[in-house]
């Protein structure tokens, strides 16, 4: 069972900066918080992660609040092609496996 | 080499048929994700494997379903007389070490799948 929570699907203007919300309150302490996208057809492709800070590469930046129990993902100059299903996962230490458990993803449409 | 590679991109095959897909995860990574997507869906996990065991299967649908890695290396998914309900795009990832909670997976290109 999926551990996160986020908003079916978002619209965002070329240009801006598009913030992506994720609820995961039960997050445990050695937990980490994955953000994946899945562009039509391709397999998905790593943005961030992070466990207790707040995060940023070339990608994006992840804020992750001080009680760890949500994140927002933020794509600070959303483009076209940033248009995708956004995927926030809290690694599963299941049987030590720490395999992802994918839930629905945000469908983000960034419009010209 | 430089990404995680899948193999076939597409295959089509006839309702009771046995197919395999193959992955070559990134040179050096010991860690092998196999996953399924149906469309419209998430991603579900199906097994997992360190090196050449596999310690967690828990995501197999049933006993048609069976994945082996050998060398380290190169992992095959076979499904065994195939039905309708196993049409998806079949995903595999890697990542570099053992399962740990901060260790990233890449994913490669899938392989579609559709029983006719």
């Amino acid at each position: 069972d999926a551990k996160t929570t986020q908003p079916t699907s978002m619209d965002c203007a070329e240009g801006r900066a598009a913030n992506l919300p994720c609820n995961h309150s039960t997050i445990s302490g050695n937990e980490y918080v994955y953000w994946y996208r899945q562009i039509h057809s391709q397999g998905p492709q790593y943005i961030i992660h992070g466990l207790k800070n707040n995060e940023t590469n070339e990608m994006a930046s992840l804020i992750i609040t001080e009680d760890r129990k949500s994140s927002t993902l933020i794509l600070p100059h959303a483009t076209l092609r940033d248009t995708a299903v956004y995927y926030c996962i809290v690694r599963n230490p299941i049987s030590g496996t720490y395999k992802y458990i994918f839930g629905t993803g945000t469908r983000l449409k960034v419009l010209a | 080499g430089a990404g995680v590679s899948q193999s076939p991109s597409n295959k089509v095959t006839e309702k009771g048929k046995d197919v395999e897909l193959r992955c070559d995860p990134i040179s050096g990574h010991t860690a092998l994700y196999w996953y399924r997507q149906s469309l419209g869906q998430g991603l579900e996990f199906l097994i997992y494997f360190q090196g050449n065991s596999a310690p967690d299967k828990s995501g197999l649908p049933s006993d048609r379903f069976s994945a082996e890695r050998t060398g380290g290396s190169v992992s095959t998914l076979t499904i065994q007389r195939t039905q309708q309900e196993d049409s998806a795009v079949y995903l595999c990832a890697s990542s570099l070490a053992e399962a740990l909670p901060g260790e990233t997976q890449y994913f490669g290109p899938g392989t579609r799948l559709l029983v006719l």
